[in-house]
């Protein structure tokens, strides 16, 4: 059984960068895919993007793909998300997920979420 | 891009009711890359249905997936109260992945 725990929430300021990180247990660490889902107050679910580490291999959208960096720390068995240059439609609860299969599935676990405000 | 579009935004019925949620693409991203998720207030969303109709472990026989191509369904049979909550689904057959804009659930 796979558990992901969730760094806690930040406030930021615009403009600024935000690094959220998802520490990861159960499975099997070399097969996992991570991905990162944001929720802005009252909206739905969006992917961001997410990597696999045992193939080296990372995937962003689009929309973030000039400010976003995810990676993954296998020694700590820890994922990082990061985005720069933060704007107040950045506020948002954030997830990591795991998608089973080392591939870019559908996410079978997820963490407990981290809001960042970004706010003057 | 695909783009899902999920009716209706709304759904209000009484318990043991039967409830039918789409989800439709313009668009296919494979025959079965479909999933459903449950979202309550306050919480991450919990996985319900994977390849468009297998159940993840531990949800209820009542939650049922079906469709392909571009034409998806989850039907909860009988409505519980606990059923109230948010539904989203998402495709993985193509990037970027994708979520509907969801369908809320209200138990009367």
């Amino acid at each position: 059984q796979v558990q992901l725990v969730q760094s806690g929430a930040e406030v930021k300021k615009p403009g600024s960068s935000v690094k959220v990180s998802c520490k990861a247990s159960g499975g099997t660490l070399s097969s996992y895919v991570i991905s990162w889902v944001r929720q802005a107050p009252g909206q739905g679910l969006e992917w961001m993007g997410g990597v696999i580490p045992i193939f080296g291999s990372s995937n962003y959208a689009q929309k973030f793909h000039d400010r976003l960096t995810i990676i993954a720390d296998e020694s700590t068995s820890t994922f990082y998300m990061e985005l720069s240059s933060l704007r107040s439609e950045d506020t948002a609860v954030y997830y990591c997920a795991h998608q089973p299969g080392a591939a870019w599935y559908y996410f079978d676990y997820w963490g407990q979420g981290t809001l960042v405000t970004v706010s003057p | 891009e695909i783009v899902l579009t999920q009716s209706p935004g709304t759904l209000s019925l009484s318990p043991g009711e039967r409830a039918s949620l789409s989800c439709r693409a313009r668009q296919s991203f494979g025959s079965a890359n479909l999933a459903w998720y449950q979202q309550k207030p306050g919480q991450a969303p919990r996985l319900l249905i994977y390849g468009a109709s297998s159940r993840a472990t531990g949800v209820p026989d009542r939650f049922s997936g079906s469709g392909s191509e571009t034409d998806f369904t989850l039907t909860i049979s009988s409505l519980e109260p606990e059923d109230s909550a948010l539904y989203y689904c998402q495709q993985y057959g193509t990037f970027p992945l994708a979520f509907g804009g969801g369908t809320k659930v209200e138990i009367k």
